[in-house]
């Protein structure tokens, strides 16, 4: 298919963990890209490929990936990482790029 | 530090064309990297619309593939997006990103909001 899934919303205490999952077929065969993105302002980059992290992104975000789901796991959430997540990957035909439908991440 | 910047129109009128450039800082657009194009609706998710290479390569969403055309001018470092025929569902805040051939897109520029009505 040429759909990622994500779950709408999801919340964590502060300080623990959480973890995002986008889910589509073409992830079996491509990495996921995640990015974070807040209320107003453009998406940052905080995953890419196996599991990278661009400079300035703290080491509390990874991700990894299985079958068909990639995940984005936040350890030790701040009060900072509230915001919304998408994933982005290659569709099946690995010819064009599709985004995640975006997980709302709330920090109680 | 590469900086990108969409700049254009906030008000298309129905079936018009949108216009849009992202002109780019701070790297050279000739040196490589695919520039992209992508859109959020208000409220709505991330879409992806198109790419292109210096060599003026592109690649499209199939679902806009019809609509749209993305252009590079290396001798001012930019490039631009055409998207056509335009209706409210159009409207969005556009973004212009640099990536290689796929994810992941990095930097994006800050987004400019443009408004489809008469």
């Amino acid at each position: 298919s040429s759909e990622l899934t994500q779950d709408p919303a999801v919340s964590v205490a502060l300080g623990q963990t959480v973890r995002i999952t986008c889910q589509g077929d073409s992830l079996r065969s491509y990495y996921a890209s995640w990015y974070q993105q807040k209320p107003g302002q453009a998406p940052v980059l905080v995953i890419y490929g196996k599991n990278n992290r661009p400079s300035g992104i703290p080491d509390r975000f990874s991700g990894s990936s299985s079958g068909n789901t990639a995940s984005l796991t936040i350890t030790g959430a701040q009060a900072e990482d509230e915001a919304d997540y998408y994933c982005n990957s290659r569709d099946s035909s690995g010819n064009h790029l599709i985004f995640g439908t975006g997980t709302k991440v709330t920090v109680l | 530090q590469v900086q990108l910047q969409e700049s254009g129109p906030g008000l298309v009128k129905p079936s018009e064309t949108l216009s849009l450039t992202c002109a780019v800082s701070g790297y050279s657009i000739s040196s490589g990297y695919y520039w992209g194009w992508i859109r959020q609706p208000p409220g709505k998710g991330l879409e992806w619309i198109g790419s292109i290479y210096h060599s003026g390569s592109t690649y499209y969403n199939p679902s806009l593939k019809s609509r749209v055309t993305i252009s590079v001018d290396t001798s001012k470092n930019q490039f631009s997006l055409k998207l056509s025929s335009v209706t409210a569902a159009d409207t969005a805040v556009y973004y212009c990103a640099r990536s290689p051939y796929g994810p992941p897109f990095d930097p994006w520029g800050q987004g400019t909001l443009v408004t489809v009505s008469s």
